[in-house]
């Protein structure tokens, strides 16, 4: 499986963007690039999920550079209610292996 | 509609004893998966069915650990001599059946043991 590699924490006062970038070096062809977010006592959530290139939901934005060894997710405008742990997964199968993740605080 | 569900949310064992933890995925959905995460860190695989095939056992940490989903809908995590270091939160997901499909997940069983 490719190593992910992110920050441990980040802060960011409510209302910038946050761009939390994750490195993974040994990434293989078949292998997509996943998001998952977990609030404290909950189960994680999907965020996004990429290939190549760009990649646009109603949450994120997820960018992917040409040799795809490492990724960007975007986080516009956060809000306190983003202050959660992210995870970059690099997904191959079925298993998931998430890593440490990066523990984002939002402040006012 | 209803997601990923799990019983007990907590439950408090003394060292050596058995405990079974309870999922129930999303209806309809093939895969189901169980996950550990230890206080800090991230969920770590432990095992996986399509249907009632465990396909993959590869993360289950000893021979203590059990699982099965007899009719391919709910599944149970069996621990059994539960120890210490089992402490950690049990999580399930579910997804529709692809490898790439987005995993669904519930809020956790949290299992401490004395």
């Amino acid at each position: 499986l490719a190593k992910t590699t992110q920050p441990i924490s980040m802060d960011s006062y409510e209302g910038q963007e946050v761009n939390i970038t994750c490195s993974h070096n040994n990434i293989a062809t078949n292998d997509y690039i996943t998001w998952y977010q977990q609030f404290p006592s909950q189960g994680p959530r999907f965020i996004i999920q990429g290939y190549k290139t760009k990649v646009t939901n109603e949450v994120a934005s997820l960018f992917i550079p040409a040799d795809r060894k490492s990724s960007t997710l975007s986080l516009p405008r956060v809000s306190l209610s983003d202050t959660a742990v992210y995870y970059c997964l690099v997904a191959r199968g079925k298993a998931l292996n998430f890593g440490k993740g990066t523990s984002l605080l939002v402040t006012p | 509609g209803a997601g990923v569900s799990q019983s007990p949310r907590y439950k408090v064992a003394k060292r050596g004893q058995d405990v079974a933890l309870r999922c129930d995925p999303i209806s309809g959905h093939v895969s189901l998966f169980w996950y550990q995460q230890a206080l800090g860190q991230g969920p770590e695989f432990l095992t996986y069915f399509q249907n009632e095939a465990q396909l993959d056992k590869s993360g289950l940490p000893s021979d203590r650990f059990f699982a099965e989903r007899p009719e391919g809908s709910v599944s149970t995590l069996k621990i059994q001599r539960t120890q210490q270091e089992d402490s950690a939160v049990y999580l399930c997901a579910s997804s529709v059946s692809g490898e790439r499909d987005e995993q669904f997940f519930g809020p956790g069983t949290r299992l401490t043991v004395l």
